[in-house]
């Protein structure tokens, strides 16, 4: 099975500040990642799909890299719309998806 | 617009069952492929199942492999998950999801709140 990690667990970061969450997995996945932005109560929303396309109506604030094992998504500067928990999902071994355990983004 | 709205959560007791619904509209509900994501309190997202969007095959996490059920019926719009032995573990909010290409979870309902409790 493939494992995901993400890194940090949490992060507290002030308004414009640029924001990084890694994802790694524990084999290679090609591009076949995506990430996730749930805010607390609601559903996820995603974000970022084939590890570095922006899912329409997303701002560009919003950006992901990386191919392999090792991803990074990057929220260019922070603002209190973004705080929310990350979640990175990889797809390479269809039609099981996995998630990573979350990155919780708060205000400094 | 495109809208999942889950029904059927509630609490039940370990080893008993309950069957969940998500009714879909706005999208052609049989051409897409379908998924159940749950999350326990405070915890993060656990992929549960994934049904064709033609019912003909079907995949389950392994940690309800054997105990869950994923269905559809294409005429009605709706998804179910039968969840029988349920476990004090399986407390979580549950939601429904639609794939796109069947690689990322493109739509989503808003959850059911599941509690396995005596």
């Amino acid at each position: 099975d493939i494992q995901m990690t993400q890194s940090p667990s949490s992060l507290s970061a002030s308004v414009g500040d640029r924001v990084t969450i890694t994802c790694q997995a524990s084999q290679d996945i090609k591009n076949y990642l995506n990430w996730y932005q749930q805010k607390p109560g609601k559903a996820p929303k995603l974000l970022i799909y084939d590890a570095s396309n922006l899912e329409t109506g997303v701002p560009s604030k919003f950006s992901g890299s990386g191919s392999g094992t090792d991803f990074t998504f990057t929220i260019s500067s922070l603002q209190p719309e973004d705080i929310a928990t990350y979640y990175c999902q990889q797809y390479n071994n269809l039609p099981i998806f996995t998630f990573g355990p979350g990155t919780k983004v708060d205000l400094k | 617009q495109v809208q999942l709205m889950e029904s059927g959560g509630g609490v039940v007791q370990p080893g008993r069952s309950l069957r969940l619904s998500c009714a879909a509209s706005g999208l052609t509900f049989r051409n897409y492929g379908m998924h159940w994501v749950r999350q326990a309190p405070g915890k993060g997202l656990e992929w549960v199942a994934v049904i064709w969007y033609d019912g003909s095959n079907k995949y389950y996490g392994d940690s309800v492999k054997g105990r869950f059920t994923i269905s559809r019926d294409n005429s009605k719009n709706t998804l179910y998950l039968q969840m029988n032995s349920l476990r004090v573990e399986d407390t979580a909010v549950y939601f429904c999801a639609s794939d796109r290409r069947s690689k990322v979870l493109e739509y989503w309902g808003q959850g059911t709140l599941v509690t396995v409790s005596s």
